[in-house]
Protein backbone atom coordinates (compact mmCIF):
# COMPACT_ATOMS: atom_id res chain seq x y z
CA UNK A 1 0.00 0.00 0.00
CA UNK A 2 2.65 2.66 0.57
CA UNK A 3 2.63 4.88 -2.21
CA UNK A 4 6.25 6.07 -2.82
CA UNK A 5 9.16 3.13 -1.06
CA UNK A 6 12.39 3.40 -0.82
CA UNK A 7 15.13 0.41 -0.37
CA UNK A 8 17.55 0.28 1.40
CA UNK A 9 15.89 2.48 4.74
CA UNK A 10 19.41 2.22 6.16
CA UNK A 11 22.67 1.85 4.01
CA UNK A 12 26.15 2.14 6.41
CA UNK A 13 29.17 1.51 4.11
CA UNK A 14 32.73 2.61 4.01
CA UNK A 15 33.70 5.49 1.97
CA UNK A 16 35.15 4.65 -1.29
CA UNK A 17 32.49 2.54 -2.12
CA UNK A 18 29.66 2.44 -4.80
CA UNK A 19 26.21 2.08 -3.41
CA UNK A 20 22.44 2.44 -5.20
CA UNK A 21 18.80 3.50 -3.68
CA UNK A 22 15.76 2.61 -5.04
CA UNK A 23 12.68 4.15 -5.53
CA UNK A 24 9.10 2.80 -6.44
CA UNK A 25 5.64 4.60 -6.90
CA UNK A 26 2.39 3.27 -7.38
CA UNK A 27 0.72 6.38 -7.76
CA UNK A 28 0.51 6.57 -11.44
CA UNK A 29 2.36 10.03 -11.33
CA UNK A 30 4.66 11.31 -13.76
CA UNK A 31 7.41 12.94 -12.18
CA UNK A 32 9.78 12.05 -9.80
CA UNK A 33 12.37 13.79 -7.68
CA UNK A 34 15.70 13.25 -5.17
CA UNK A 35 16.06 15.06 -1.85
CA UNK A 36 19.21 15.09 0.31
CA UNK A 37 18.67 15.95 3.90
CA UNK A 38 21.61 17.18 6.11
CA UNK A 39 22.61 16.94 9.46
CA UNK A 40 20.47 20.54 10.09
CA UNK A 41 17.21 18.54 8.09
CA UNK A 42 18.07 21.39 5.47
CA UNK A 43 16.17 19.75 2.22
CA UNK A 44 17.36 20.34 -1.27
CA UNK A 45 16.55 18.51 -4.45
CA UNK A 46 18.62 16.74 -6.10
CA UNK A 47 17.31 15.39 -9.76
CA UNK A 48 13.87 15.09 -10.95
CA UNK A 49 12.37 13.32 -13.90
CA UNK A 50 9.11 13.59 -15.92
CA UNK A 51 7.53 10.52 -17.34
CA UNK A 52 11.80 8.66 -17.95
CA UNK A 53 13.50 12.49 -18.49
CA UNK A 54 15.92 14.77 -16.24
CA UNK A 55 14.65 17.63 -16.11
CA UNK A 56 16.69 19.06 -12.78
CA UNK A 57 19.75 18.11 -12.03
CA UNK A 58 20.86 20.72 -9.34
CA UNK A 59 24.70 21.07 -9.70
CA UNK A 60 24.94 17.95 -8.12
CA UNK A 61 28.60 16.16 -8.15
CA UNK A 62 28.82 13.52 -11.31
CA UNK A 63 29.31 10.60 -9.08
CA UNK A 64 25.36 10.83 -8.24
CA UNK A 65 23.87 9.22 -11.44
CA UNK A 66 20.14 9.01 -11.05
CA UNK A 67 18.26 6.08 -13.85
CA UNK A 68 14.91 5.93 -14.60
CA UNK A 69 13.63 2.63 -16.11
CA UNK A 70 10.23 3.68 -16.28
CA UNK A 71 8.26 6.70 -14.78
CA UNK A 72 6.95 4.18 -11.82
CA UNK A 73 11.09 4.02 -10.48
CA UNK A 74 13.69 6.64 -9.97
CA UNK A 75 16.97 5.22 -8.46
CA UNK A 76 20.06 6.77 -7.25
CA UNK A 77 23.70 5.14 -7.79
CA UNK A 78 26.29 6.70 -6.00
CA UNK A 79 30.09 6.40 -7.11
CA UNK A 80 32.92 6.73 -5.01
CA UNK A 81 31.14 7.47 -1.77
CA UNK A 82 32.33 10.46 0.41
CA UNK A 83 32.01 11.44 4.36
CA UNK A 84 30.00 14.14 2.91
CA UNK A 85 27.54 12.07 0.92
CA UNK A 86 25.76 10.82 4.82
CA UNK A 87 22.45 12.44 4.47
CA UNK A 88 19.15 10.89 4.41
CA UNK A 89 17.91 10.68 0.74
CA UNK A 90 14.44 11.22 -0.17
CA UNK A 91 12.25 10.16 -3.10
CA UNK A 92 9.11 11.59 -4.12
CA UNK A 93 6.68 12.13 -6.49
CA UNK A 94 4.41 14.35 -8.12
CA UNK A 95 1.35 13.76 -10.82
CA UNK A 96 3.27 15.89 -13.24
CA UNK A 97 5.78 18.70 -12.90
CA UNK A 98 3.59 21.59 -13.06
CA UNK A 99 3.10 22.82 -9.27
CA UNK A 100 1.71 19.30 -7.83
CA UNK A 101 1.94 18.73 -4.66
CA UNK A 102 5.09 15.93 -4.33
CA UNK A 103 4.50 13.06 -2.03
CA UNK A 104 7.43 11.86 -0.16
CA UNK A 105 8.84 8.35 0.75
CA UNK A 106 10.29 7.74 4.16
CA UNK A 107 14.50 7.91 3.07
CA UNK A 108 17.34 6.00 3.16
CA UNK A 109 19.71 7.10 5.61
CA UNK A 110 23.51 7.05 4.40
CA UNK A 111 26.00 6.69 7.13
CA UNK A 112 29.61 7.01 5.34
CA UNK A 113 32.32 5.41 7.85
CA UNK B 1 16.46 26.77 2.37
CA UNK B 2 17.79 30.73 1.62
CA UNK B 3 14.49 31.92 0.11
CA UNK B 4 12.15 30.25 2.96
CA UNK B 5 12.56 31.30 6.29
CA UNK B 6 10.74 29.84 9.45
CA UNK B 7 11.77 29.99 13.18
CA UNK B 8 13.45 26.95 14.20
CA UNK B 9 11.61 25.89 17.40
CA UNK B 10 8.77 26.19 18.77
CA UNK B 11 7.01 25.12 22.68
CA UNK B 12 3.33 24.77 23.08
CA UNK B 13 1.00 23.48 25.98
CA UNK B 14 -1.02 20.65 25.07
CA UNK B 15 -4.38 22.17 23.85
CA UNK B 16 -3.77 25.16 22.92
CA UNK B 17 -3.11 26.87 19.57
CA UNK B 18 0.60 26.60 17.54
CA UNK B 19 1.32 28.87 15.11
CA UNK B 20 4.17 28.48 12.98
CA UNK B 21 5.40 30.90 10.40
CA UNK B 22 7.30 31.32 7.39
CA UNK B 23 8.70 34.13 5.00
CA UNK B 24 9.02 33.12 1.38
CA UNK B 25 10.79 34.77 -2.19
CA UNK B 26 9.45 34.04 -4.43
CA UNK B 27 6.20 36.04 -5.69
CA UNK B 28 5.43 33.80 -8.88
CA UNK B 29 4.95 31.12 -6.27
CA UNK B 30 1.78 29.37 -7.50
CA UNK B 31 1.68 26.58 -4.63
CA UNK B 32 2.64 27.05 -1.21
CA UNK B 33 2.97 24.20 0.91
CA UNK B 34 3.37 22.78 4.59
CA UNK B 35 4.80 19.24 5.00
CA UNK B 36 5.07 17.41 8.50
CA UNK B 37 7.90 15.00 9.49
CA UNK B 38 8.32 12.90 12.87
CA UNK B 39 11.14 11.45 13.90
CA UNK B 40 12.87 8.93 11.74
CA UNK B 41 10.25 9.57 8.95
CA UNK B 42 9.56 10.85 5.70
CA UNK B 43 8.11 14.23 4.97
CA UNK B 44 3.92 14.03 5.11
CA UNK B 45 2.04 16.65 2.74
CA UNK B 46 -0.32 18.30 5.74
CA UNK B 47 -1.81 20.99 3.42
CA UNK B 48 -1.36 23.15 0.68
CA UNK B 49 -2.50 26.55 -0.54
CA UNK B 50 -3.17 27.88 -3.76
CA UNK B 51 -1.45 31.48 -3.90
CA UNK B 52 -4.53 33.07 -5.15
CA UNK B 53 -6.13 32.26 -1.94
CA UNK B 54 -6.02 33.96 1.44
CA UNK B 55 -7.01 31.39 3.94
CA UNK B 56 -7.48 27.23 3.70
CA UNK B 57 -8.83 25.38 6.63
CA UNK B 58 -8.69 21.53 6.84
CA UNK B 59 -9.86 20.25 10.52
CA UNK B 60 -7.85 21.37 12.89
CA UNK B 61 -5.46 23.09 10.71
CA UNK B 62 -5.69 26.54 9.12
CA UNK B 63 -3.30 28.27 6.51
CA UNK B 64 -3.08 31.87 6.32
CA UNK B 65 -1.75 33.34 3.38
CA UNK B 66 -0.23 37.29 2.61
CA UNK B 67 0.69 37.21 -0.90
CA UNK B 68 1.82 40.96 -0.59
CA UNK B 69 4.23 40.36 2.48
CA UNK B 70 5.00 36.51 1.28
CA UNK B 71 4.21 35.46 4.71
CA UNK B 72 2.25 31.98 5.36
CA UNK B 73 1.46 30.56 8.53
CA UNK B 74 0.12 27.23 9.58
CA UNK B 75 -2.02 27.30 12.39
CA UNK B 76 -2.82 23.92 14.66
CA UNK B 77 -6.41 23.80 16.67
CA UNK B 78 -6.16 21.82 19.83
CA UNK B 79 -2.19 20.96 19.77
CA UNK B 80 -1.84 17.33 20.49
CA UNK B 81 1.12 15.21 21.44
CA UNK B 82 0.91 13.55 18.27
CA UNK B 83 1.68 17.40 16.94
CA UNK B 84 5.43 17.35 17.59
CA UNK B 85 7.32 16.67 14.72
CA UNK B 86 9.18 18.87 12.54
CA UNK B 87 7.15 21.28 10.60
CA UNK B 88 8.53 22.28 6.91
CA UNK B 89 7.06 25.57 4.45
CA UNK B 90 7.77 24.86 0.61
CA UNK B 91 7.78 27.15 -1.93
CA UNK B 92 7.69 26.29 -5.70
CA UNK B 93 10.25 27.91 -8.11
CA UNK B 94 9.61 27.74 -11.75
CA UNK B 95 6.36 25.41 -11.16
CA UNK B 96 8.48 22.40 -11.31
CA UNK B 97 10.59 22.23 -7.96
CA UNK B 98 10.60 22.50 -4.31
CA UNK B 99 12.23 25.01 -2.13
CA UNK B 100 12.19 24.35 1.15
CA UNK B 101 12.48 26.24 5.08
CA UNK B 102 14.84 24.92 7.60
CA UNK B 103 11.88 23.44 9.94
CA UNK B 104 10.17 24.56 12.61
CA UNK B 105 10.69 21.78 15.38
CA UNK B 106 7.42 22.00 17.57
CA UNK B 107 7.23 20.36 20.67
CA UNK B 108 3.80 20.11 22.67
CA UNK B 109 4.33 19.69 26.46
CA UNK B 110 1.72 18.34 29.10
Amino acid sequence: DTAVSQTPKYLVTQMGNDKSIKCEQNLGHDTMYWYKQDSKKFLKIMFSYNNKELIINETVPNRFSPKSPDKAHLNLHINSLELGDSAVYFCASSPNYSNQPQHFGDGTRLSIL
Amino acid sequence: GEDVEQSLFLSVREGDSSVINCTYTDSSSTYLYWYKQEPGAGLQLLTYIFSNMDMKQDQRLTVLLNKKDKHLSLRIADTQTGDSAIYFCAESINDYKLSFGAGTTVTVRA
